[in-house]
């Protein structure tokens, strides 16, 4: 089964933009969907976002649109998530997870907090 | 497709059983997940399909329901299991979840 290990935590100002990471191993990149869902302090589960690599196709949340971009490098077998244009509200623990439409979220990521202030 | 689940809170002792549910807002042909999350660490797949218990999972979780209204049922509690607990529609996008179930100890 692949295993997903994500970037570190960030530090962000409101405005700029962050790039988090999520590295797979153990397992064939190219067979599994990747998903992006993120967790505000206190708050529940939202997702983001997914990417199938092998198709290198997208789908994002309506919410994200215009804001969000998910890739992914089959070379490094690493997923990534960008969020652009930010603001105090996207300050959360970010998880990727093997998955996506009809296809359960397993395994996860170890998430990665992303704090935005000024 | 909205999920709303009940109760938001649940106090509960060791040994007892304990039933949350979970309403779609819609039907979502069974892609109905569960969710267990503990504090500062990653949600964990316990249910898939409304009904099949994840590999590895203690067999007193278990799901049911079909349509729009589900159940996961914990026997037994231990004191590992008290956590927050979510569910998820797959089936359509956008992707959503439950607000979650936080069981605590009473």
């Amino acid at each position: 089964q692949v295993q997903l290990v994500q970037s570190g935590a960030e530090v962000k100002k409101p405005g700029s933009s962050v790039k988090v990471s999520c590295k797979a191993s153990g397992d064939s990149f190219t067979s599994y969907a990747f998903t992006w869902v993120r967790q505000a302090p206190g708050q529940g589960l939202e997702w983001m976002g997914g990417i199938i690599p092998i198709f290198n196709t997208t789908s994002n949340a309506q919410k994200f649109q215009g804001r969000l971009t998910i890739t992914a490098d089959e070379s490094t077998s690493t997923a990534y998530m960008e969020l652009s244009r930010l603001t105090s509200e996207d300050t959360a623990v970010y998880y990727c997870a093997s998955g996506g439409l009809r296809n359960w979220f397993d395994p996860w990521g170890q998430g990665t907090l992303v704090t935005v202030s000024s | 497709i909205q999920l709303t689940q009940s109760p938001s809170f649940l106090s509960a002792s060791v040994g007892d059983t304990v039933t949350i549910t979970c309403r779609a807002s819609q039907g979502i042909n069974n892609y109905l997940a569960w969710y267990q999350q503990k504090p500062g660490k990653a949600p964990n797949l316990l249910i898939y399909a409304a009904s099949n218990l994840q590999r590895g999972v203690p067999s007193r979780f278990s799901g049911s329901g079909s349509g729009t209204e589900f159940t996961l049922t914990i026997s037994s509690l231990q004191p590992e299991d008290f956590a927050t607990y979510y569910c998820q529609q797959l089936n359509n996008y956008p992707i959503t979840f439950g607000q979650g179930t936080r069981l605590e100890t009473k």
